[in-house]
């Protein structure tokens, strides 16, 4: 597609639910990022995915979070037993390369999935 | 450690004045680049600049222009005979290119423009 897609646009759910969010990147892109935005806030980052190569978990802020890419294309973010405070704007991007002095490093953002946590 | 700060929390001016940003950032690594992004009311991050280390020549775009200065640490952008499109959320960041860094890109906290008609 023309830029990274992410569905849905609008998620309401009841706290201990489980919520699925998908996000299609630019297609070639390789390198595929997942952040929470918290009303306000900046961005928080929460997994990388590069290729094959395994994930970059190291921001995930509980078990409760998972997510998963097939390949180079869809990744999907799961949040198992929502809590309030997992309420925000969840954002995803991609980009060409991932690093090296040449890189084609910058990040392109979907337009991301609100999540609201009741 | 790598940072970024974005000390202006909300800036508002009125239209058609010149503003400026300011992005100040702490890092170890002698290669480094510098971005800007945009926020705007719909949410989507919308990418302005990348700027690396090496390269201190200011850049100016349209009524964009950023003032990358290696002695202070800083990158600002301003913005030149503001419009009421302008306003949004502009975040700076940092990407390292030292292999440990992973190459993630470290967010300020944004500074929320408000252009007034």
């Amino acid at each position: 597609g023309a830029g990274v897609s992410q569905s849905p646009s609008n998620k309401v759910t009841e706290k201990g639910k489980d919520v699925e969010l998908r996000c299609d990147p630019i297609s070639g892109h390789t390198a595929l990022y997942w952040y929470r935005q918290r009303l306000g806030q900046g961005l928080e980052f929460l997994i990388y995915f590069q290729g094959n190569s395994a994930p970059d978990k190291s921001g995930l802020p509980s078990d409760r979070f998972s997510a998963e890419r097939t390949g180079e294309s869809v990744s999907t973010l799961t949040i198992q037993r929502t809590q309030q405070e997992d309420s925000a704007v969840y954002l995803c991007a991609s980009s060409l390369v991932r690093g090296g002095a040449l890189a084609k490093n910058i990040q392109y953002f979907g337009a991301g999935t609100r999540l609201s946590v009741l | 450690a790598q940072k970024v700060t974005q000390a202006q929390t909300e800036i508002s001016v009125v239209e058609k004045e010149d503003v400026t940003l300011d992005c100040v950032y702490e890092t170890r690594d002698t290669t480094y680049y510098l971005f800007w992004y945009k926020q705007p009311p719909s949410g989507e991050l919308v990418f302005l600049i990348r700027r690396n280390s090496f390269d201190e020549q200011n850049e100016i775009s349209g009524r964009y222009s950023w003032n990358f200065q290696k002695s202070t640490s800083s990158f600002n952008f301003t913005i030149t005979a503001s419009q009421v499109v302008d306003s949004a959320v502009y975040f700076c960041a940092l990407s390292e290119a030292s292999l440990d860094s992973n190459y993630q890109l470290i967010w300020g906290a944004g500074t929320k423009l408000i252009i007034k008609p």
